[in-house]
Parts: C-alpha cells; sequence; structure tokens
C-alpha cells in the first residue's frame, strides 16, 4: 500500500476531549504560519494562520499559539469530533518568499 | 471556479514515459504553486507562478520537470522520462494577489504511479 513503512507521529484523543498537536519549524526568518489538515485522498485544507507578530490567535474550535524564542508552533482543537481524525501539517513561509515549507504530519485519530 | 482543479486524478506511467499533469487556479488568484508529497508525508515545494510568469523554481528538478502557465489555458506540470521515484501525489495550490501570502488554497492532488 502507499503508506508501508510510513509511521507518522499519532495522537490518540476521546472524542470531546482537547488535542494539542506541537510542530517545531526551522527557519528563524520565517514570519507566516498555517497548519493544514489533510484527509485521506485530499488535498491539505487550511485550518487558521498566523504572523509572526503575534503569538496566539484563535478560530473557530482551534487555537494557534507561536513560540518564535524556541521557534515552537501548536494547534489546539477543542471538544475534538469525528471528523477533526485527520493528518495536521504546520508550513512556515519566509518574507519576500512565498513557497511554503511543510512539516511532518501528524495524525490525530478520534475516538468515538 | 471556486476550488482549484486538477486532472487527472491518477495516472500511470511505466518508467521512461511522459506525464503531464493540470491544474485550474480559482479564479481571480495570481499565484500558483507545485507541490509534490510522497508516502503521504512531508510536501515538497516545486515551482510557483504569478500569472503566467515562473516566481520561483528552486523546487523543480530541471532535467527532467517543466512547468507553465499560459493565458487562458490550465497550468500543467510535464515530467519528461518519468523515474520510479516520480511516484507521489502532486498537488497544486493557488492564492490570491497579495505577494503570495496570502492562504494557499490546495487542489486534490493527481497521484502519478510509475511502474
Amino acid at each position: 500500500g502507499e503508506s508501508v513503512g510510513l509511521h507518522l507521529p499519532t495522537l490518540s484523543v476521546q472524542e470531546g476531549d482537547n488535542s494539542i498537536i506541537n510542530c517545531a519549524y526551522s527557519n528563524s526568518a520565517s514570519d507566516y504560519f498555517i497548519w493544514y489538515k489533510q484527509e485521506s485522498g485530499k488535498g491539505p485544507q487550511f485550518i487558521i494562520d498566523i504572523r509572526s507578530n503575534m503569538d496566539k490567535r484563535q478560530g473557530q474550535r482551534v487555537t494557534v499559539l507561536l513560540n518564535k524564542t524556541v521557534k515552537h508552533l501548536s494547534l489546539q482543537i477543542a471538544a475534538t469530533q469525528p471528523g477533526d481524525s485527520a493528518v495536521y501539517f504546520c508550513a512556515e513561509n519566509i518574507y519576500g518568499n512565498n513557497r511554503l515549507a511543510f512539516g511532518k504530519g501528524n495524525q490525530v485519530v478520534v475516538i468515538p | 471556479g471556486e476550488e482549484v482543479a486538477q486532472t487527472p486524478k491518477h495516472l500511470v506511467r511505466g518508467e521512461g514515459q511522459k506525464a503531464k499533469l493540470y491544474c485550474a487556479p480559482i479564479k481571480g488568484h495570481s499565484y500558483v504553486f507545485w507541490y509534490q508529497q510522497v508516502l503521504k508525508n512531508e510536501f515538497k515545494f516545486l515551482i510557483s507562478f504569478q500569472n503566467e510568469n515562473v516566481f520561483d523554481e528552486t523546487g523543480m528538478p530541471k532535467e527532467r520537470f517543466s512547468a507553465k502557465c499560459l493565458p487562458n489555458s490550465p497550468c500543467s506540470l510535464e515530467i519528461q522520462a518519468t523515474k520510479l521515484e516520480d511516484s507521489a501525489v502532486y498537488f497544486c495550490a493557488s492564492s490570491r494577489p497579495g505577494q503570495g501570502r496570502d492562504e494557499q488554497y490546495f487542489g486534490p492532488g493527481t497521484r502519478l504511479t510509475v511502474t
């Protein structure tokens, strides 16, 4: 199969609980960060973004935290639902360069 | 359209054959990006366009890969003489004017299998 030999970090979470996914980014010059959700067989779907002049941003049921000191990004999902089961990717972008550099995926499995 | 469209959904090629993938960005978006995803894991940036002009091609394996975005036509990514290692899902994304630093909207991808 297509995922033979691939083991993504996996977070198993009970439905209704909160989830936290972490990401370490590599480039201290990055100033724009995005979290994407990828469901099986689909393209990445935008969840939330944050610019480097902020350290926290909230959306609907999601919060992104940015710690530039340690180059760390996290995504918090409140009251996780079965539809949140997917692979989550963080991506970074450097001013003046519009390409995204993606981190490794984190699989979230929601247990009903 | 309101979504990025990619065709075909699946493409199978024998090693050494040519592969051509197509992408129609969202109407009004001026930036187009191509990414390669191997084994459902990390995405590798290949190339970006601002309208029909190449904006950044630093990710392209230039010997065999080429891409175009011509006016009034879908964008295309072509691989000459495919190799087994080219097997991957190729995603196209587009974004609004604004130096491409707005949200990138991704298409459903084209799965290329080289046998």
